[in-house]
């Protein structure tokens, strides 16, 4: 099973909100990410997890907040966006290891709109 | 600098003709090299990767890869193109040693016309 569950599937927010997107896996990957997508753009790296911790912050505005509860669980906190943050959020998740030939497996994203 | 090139926006066949949606890398050292396929309004889903061995890689859905280290090239190929194959394509490589970047091109538009 090479499953990543992403909810919500949509979420509409206001500017001054506050909410989250979760992310779960069962395959036993040790390495989740999140991922940001513009329409027909390739996904853009936004955070690694990598056995819970925080290994890569690709300069991400600190009003997007991330957290990994445990090795299954990863949740994207969302606060005070603007509308050019809408976009697909994608979570991914693989096996952590030396070996950089680990596959990463994607989720179906929640679509984000910012009013 | 690693960076993966997808030449063509977009790629137009009949159904049941071959198709060719091409990738050009630059990486130091070997890299690793992956195909994702995304249908509308889903997320990308795996299609095949190159590690080492064989340079003819067979992946899902009939697709398969070339590598051609030579050409720095892994162009993603199926012998008769369905209508459902349309959607977008991209390919991403990624170095040895860079555990978890995956750096992906700007991604191919596959058009299957009936």
């Amino acid at each position: 099973d090479t499953e990543v569950t992403q909810t919500p599937k949509h979420l509409v927010m206001g500017m001054t909100n506050k909410k989250s997107l979760k992310c779960e896996q069962h395959m036993g990957h040790r390495a989740m990410y999140w991922y940001k997508q513009k329409a027909k753009k390739p996904p853009e790296l936004m955070f690694v997890y990598s056995y819970e911790k925080l290994s890569i912050n690709e300069s991400v505005p600190s009003r997007f907040s991330p957290e990994c509860p445990n090795s299954s669980l990863l949740n994207l906190h969302l606060h005070a966006l603007q509308p050019e943050d809408s976009a697909l959020y994608l979570c991914a998740s693989s096996p952590q290891g030396k070996e950089s030939g680990n596959t990463i497996y994607f989720g179906e994203g929640s679509w984000l709109t910012v009013v | 600098a690693q960076s993966v090139a997808q030449p063509e926006d977009q790629v137009n066949v009949a159904e049941g003709n071959p198709l060719t949606v091409k990738c050009t890398y630059s990486v130091s050292g070997n890299p690793y090299l992956f195909w994702y396929v995304q249908y509308p309004n889903r997320g990308l889903q795996f299609l095949l990767k190159y590690i080492t061995g064989d340079n003819l890689v067979k992946g899902s859905y009939g697709f398969e890869a070339e590598f051609n280290k030579s050409q720095t090239s892994f162009h993603l190929k199926k012998p008769s193109a369905l209508v459902s194959d349309s959607a977008l394509y991209f390919c991403a490589v990624r170095a040895r040693g860079a555990t978890n970047k995956l750096i992906f091109g700007t991604g191919t538009l596959l058009a299957v016309q009936p």
